[in-house]
């Protein structure tokens, strides 16, 4: 029972490197979202995807990239590490809902990588 | 347009004592309210979410929330507090948009301690 994992769970990058966040939920939900955690400001959500082949852009999403291939896996992409980006990063899903409920799904979320960049 | 206000970043309480966790809403359509925890190194975990089927949620460990629209309020409690319940607490407001996605603003988040 898996549910959403993250890897890696710690990294340290250098300025103007790159690197993948990987996430990948066995659920089969539909919606899946990246988020940003940093101390005192909440969560704020960087890309969304609503299904695979479908995202679009959250509230933050400025320096990161990211496809959905599949409905399993969505993975954030950092092309050039700024100091701005050190952060936890969590990957979260939810389903769709059904009937008259739609949306009113909780997401699940993984355990975060922390990412440093020096 | 929605937003969430969680009163309070820090609050401590006494362990065995009452836990009452803040929590404001503003949503421009009926909302979705939920409830989530973090534990120190794990990613948020759904305590309770607000269905619109009862006024009072009760959730995991104990916990309840109670949906007051006239105040748009959404406050966690807990009758009696653990050490085990030292966390952090989010409360976040979901509405749908179109297409079926989920649109959830999550507030800043309360640490609660538990003094023993």
């Amino acid at each position: 029972n898996a549910g959403v994992t993250q890897t890696p769970k710690f990294r340290i990058l250098k300025i103007g490197q790159s690197m993948t966040l990987q996430c990948a939920q066995d659920m089969n939900h539909n919606y899946m979202y990246w988020y940003r955690q940093d101390p005192g400001m909440g969560l704020k959500l960087i890309y969304y995807s609503v299904g695979a082949g479908i995202t679009d852009k959250g509230e933050v999403p400025n320096g990161y990239n990211v496809s959905r291939s599949t409905t399993e896996d969505f993975p954030l992409r950092l092309e050039l590490a700024a100091p701005s980006q050190t952060s936890v990063y969590f990957c979260a899903s939810s389903s769709p809902g059904q009937g008259g409920r739609k949306g009113n799904q909780p997401q699940h979320f993984g355990d975060g990588t922390r990412l440093s960049i020096l | 347009a929605q937003s969430v206000t969680q009163l309070g970043s820090h609050v401590s309480v006494s362990e065995g004592a009452l836990v009452l966790l803040r929590c404001n809403y503003s949503s421009s359509v009926p909302p979705y309210l939920f409830w989530y925890v973090q534990y120190p190194n794990q990613g948020l975990q759904l305590l309770l979410k607000y269905t619109s089927a009862a006024t009072l949620v009760k959730g995991i460990n104990g916990f309840e929330a109670e949906f007051k629209k006239s105040e748009t309020s959404f406050h966690l409690t807990k009758p009696s507090a653990h050490m085990s319940d030292a966390a952090e607490y989010f409360c976040a407001v979901g509405a749908r948009r179109s297409g079926g996605y989920q649109k959830v603003t999550f507030g800043i988040g309360t640490k609660l301690q538990v003094i023993p």
